[in-house]
């Protein structure tokens, strides 16, 4: 079975602060884990997944994550906030195999405020 | 990109009537479409897995009866929630998926909030 816990449900930085939103996932398979990000009024769009490969994977508006397996972690990271990343970032796993590809596990969600 | 259409994006009803949410691919074709639901402070939840053509699978605890599940086309799933009560409350979001295993995508809607009164 598979779960994530994100901790934080709310997380406030400055304009150009380092943006740190953790996530650890439970995984009894090798899991793909993802990023989401959803802004008000809109679905959630995918900002990185890990599938296999690379631990640190790059994904879109200056976002980053590094794939712990020692520490079954999947933080998101980016170095510099901006006043448009402020939104709600939820961390979601999949067992990603076969005809299970796509039924996703989320954490409950970040709200990320960011002070100009 | 890839856009999901989801309706409505919100709706009041009454207590004992049914409801019925809609999740379009407006420019792909989506074989598997997937449904959450979202509790205040509550992660999302998986509650079924709607593929095109045949019965919607499941999650363990979700009432199959309850919450009807059609995908008669490649481009539209519903969701219907029957004999809705206060405790259905929530926010429904689907997702569609396009692409084969190497170049999968997911693509979500921008939810439904379900009050019943």
């Amino acid at each position: 079975a598979q779960s994530v816990t994100q901790l934080g449900s709310h997380v406030s930085v400055s304009e150009g602060a380092l943006v740190l939103l953790r996530c650890n996932y439970s995984s009894s398979v090798p899991p793909y884990l993802f990023w989401y990000v959803q802004y008000p009024n809109q679905g959630l769009q995918l900002l990185l997944k890990y599938t296999t490969g690379a631990t640190l994977v790059k994904g879109i508006n200056g976002f980053e994550a590094e794939f712990k397996k020692s520490e079954t972690s999947f933080h998101l990271t980016k170095p510099s906030a901006h006043m448009s990343d402020a939104a709600e970032y939820f961390c979601a796993v999949s067992d990603g195999r076969g005809s299970t590809l796509g039924r996703l596990y989320f954490g409950r969600g970040t709200q990320l405020t960011v002070w100009p | 990109g890839a856009v999901v259409s989801q309706h409505p994006s919100r709706v009041i009803c009454k207590s004992g009537t049914s409801v019925k949410i809609e999740c379009r691919s407006l420019d792909f074709q989506a074989t598997t479409m997937f449904w959450y639901r979202q509790f205040p402070k509550q992660s999302l939840m998986l509650m079924a897995t709607s593929n095109e053509g045949s019965k919607a699978t499941y999650e363990q605890g979700v009432e199959k009866d309850k919450f009807l599940i059609n995908h008669a086309s490649l481009t539209l799933s519903t969701l219907t929630v029957t004999s809705a009560h206060p405790e259905d409350s929530s926010f429904y979001i689907c997702s569609a998926r396009s692409g084969g295993l190497a170049n999968e995508k997911l693509f979500f809607g921008s939810g439904t909030q379900l009050s019943v009164l």
